[in-house]
């Protein structure tokens, strides 16, 4: 079966910190990959995606992830993180059935 | 915009009772899935549908069903619920083909507490 790994569940930064999350999936074949925030009170909202082209995608909010075929990982990356990026991180891959990772909270130390 | 509709937000229901939970899609949308989220866990696929009257399993199927019998239409059902199904459900769907680079489209989400 697909699955979806988020290798970090929580994740504690000061504010300017880089940050890096893992994801990585299980299927071989054609897949979609997204990124969703989820911030407290909210709805899930979509990042970036990747479906083809530049493995190297641009999200919203200064988020990037990258897409690395051999290793099956998409992760996603941030620079410089800010306090307002305080939320819970999901990682998701469409290879038919969209299946989502368990989730990162990320909470950021102003 | 694409809206997806769950009808109902906030449900208390009973051991042993049957629950509906109801989802539309406005779009057209050929899949539908739904997904319980719980703390810790994510989002997992329960079920999930490609087509009217066409069906498969998710991760997580034990103790639900589901009906699709209009395109816009996919329901969940507990059939007998239980406290451990106290969760989110989360209704989405999905234009096209997998691999279309299309996103998902999420409804409002359908608090269920089971007593």
């Amino acid at each position: 079966a697909q699955s979806v790994s988020q290798h970090n569940h929580h994740v504690i930064l000061s504010e300017a910190a880089s940050l890096e999350l893992g994801c990585n999936y299980s299927y071989g074949g054609t897949v979609n990959l997204f990124w969703y925030v989820q911030y407290p009170g909210q709805h899930l909202q979509l990042l970036l995606k990747y479906f083809s082209g530049d493995p190297l995608v641009k999200g919203i909010k200064g988020f990037e992830a990258e897409f690395i075929k051999s290793k099956f990982s998409f992760n996603l990356r941030k620079p410089s993180v800010q306090w307002s990026d305080t939320a819970e991180y999901f990682c998701a891959v469409n290879s038919g059935k969209f299946y989502f990772g368990s989730g990162t909270k990320l909470n950021v130390k102003p | 915009d694409v809206k997806v509709t769950q009808s109902s937000r906030y449900l208390v229901k009973r051991t042993g009772e049957k629950v509906f939970l109801e989802c539309v899609q406005d779009m057209d949308h050929e899949n539908m899935f739904w997904y319980r989220q719980d703390p810790g866990l994510g989002l997992r696929l329960i079920y999930f549908s490609y087509d009217v009257k066409m069906k498969e399993k998710g991760d997580i199927p034990e103790g639900y069903s589901v009906s699709r019998e209009k395109k816009e239409r996919f329901s969940l059902i507990l059939e007998s619920a239980s406290t451990n199904q106290t969760s989110m459900y989360l209704c989405a769907s999905i234009p096209g083909r997998a691999t279309d680079g299309n996103t998902i489209y999420f409804g409002e989400g359908s608090w269920l507490t089971v007593v």
